[in-house]
C-alpha cells in the first residue's frame, strides 16, 4: 500500500556536525520525493526534491539520497546550524496521482 | 504576492458549529491541495483542484467537509456540524500543472473543536 515511513523519531546532533535524516517508502510507483522542513506553528517548507530518474540531488548544504533498489531516501544537512532544528518530512508521489503522501517526520534538535 | 495565503491561522469552535477557511495560492499555480495534519504526524491528503475542477477526494473528506475553488484563484474549505476529532491544522498547498512539482504550503489553519 502507499506508505511513507521514518527509522527515527527524533535526532540529535551538535551543531557544526553533518546531519543524515532517513526515510524508507513503499510504493515502487513513486517517481518523485520532496523532503520539508516544518517548524512549530508553520507549514511545511521545501527543501529539495528528486526525481525516481536520478540517485543524487545537492542544494546549498542539502543532499537527497535515493535508491530505488532498497526503496530508501536521505536528506543529509551539512555544518548543521540552529536555525535547522525542526520537523523533517518525507514524501512520495505516486507516478500518474497528484497528492503527496507524508511520512511521520523526524525531529531535528541542533545542540549547541 | 509572496506565497500560500491562509485565513484564519487560528480558530476555535464548539462542536456541531460550521466553520470556513479560505485559501489563496501563489497566483500563477493553477493546482491547488488541501491537507490536513493531527499533532505528531504528517499532513494527510484531503482533496486536490486543477483550475476550478475538483478532481480527487481522500475518503478522509467526509460528506460534513466540502471544498470550493469557484474561479480558480482562492479556495475556501467548510466543515459542518464540526466534531472535536476534527480538530487539526488544515493545510493548503499549491504548484504548477507542469509534470512533478513542489508543492508550497501556506502556513495553515489551526482548528479547535470544543
Amino acid at each position: 500500500g502507499e506508505s511513507v515511513g521514518l527509522h527515527l523519531p527524533t535526532l540529535s546532533v551538535q551543531e557544526g556536525d553533518n546531519s543524515i535524516i532517513n526515510c524508507a517508502y513503499s510504493n515502487s510507483a513513486s517517481d518523485y520525493f520532496i523532503w520539508y522542513k516544518q517548524e512549530s506553528g508553520k507549514g511545511p517548507q521545501f527543501i529539495i526534491d528528486i526525481r525516481s530518474n536520478m540517485d543524487k540531488r545537492q542544494g546549498q548544504r542539502v543532499t537527497v539520497l535515493l535508491n530505488k533498489t532498497v526503496k530508501h531516501l536521505s536528506l543529509q544537512i551539512a555544518a548543521t546550524q540552529p536555525g535547522d532544528s525542526a520537523v523533517y518530512f518525507c514524501a512520495e508521489k505516486i507516478q500518474g496521482a497528484q497528492k503527496l503522501v507524508f511520512g511521520q517526520g523526524t525531529r531535528l534538535t541542533i545542540n549547541p | 504576492d509572496t506565497g500560500v495565503s491562509q485565513d484564519p491561522r487560528h480558530k476555535i469552535t464548539k462542536r456541531g458549529q460550521n466553520v470556513t477557511f479560505r485559501c489563496d495560492p501563489i497566483s500563477e499555480h493553477n493546482r491547488l491541495y488541501w491537507y490536513r495534519q493531527t499533532l505528531g504526524q504528517g499532513p494527510e491528503f484531503l482533496t486536490y483542484f486543477q483550475n476550478e475542477a475538483q478532481l480527487e477526494k481522500s475518503r478522509l473528506l467526509s460528506d460534513r467537509f466540502s471544498a470550493e475553488r469557484p474561479k480558480g484563484s482562492f479556495s475556501t474549505l467548510e466543515i459542518q456540524r464540526t466534531e472535536q476529532g476534527d480538530s487539526a491544522m488544515y493545510l493548503c498547498a499549491s504548484s504548477f500543472e507542469t509534470g512533478s512539482s513542489e508543492a508550497f504550503f501556506g502556513q495553515g489553519t489551526r482548528l479547535t473543536v470544543v
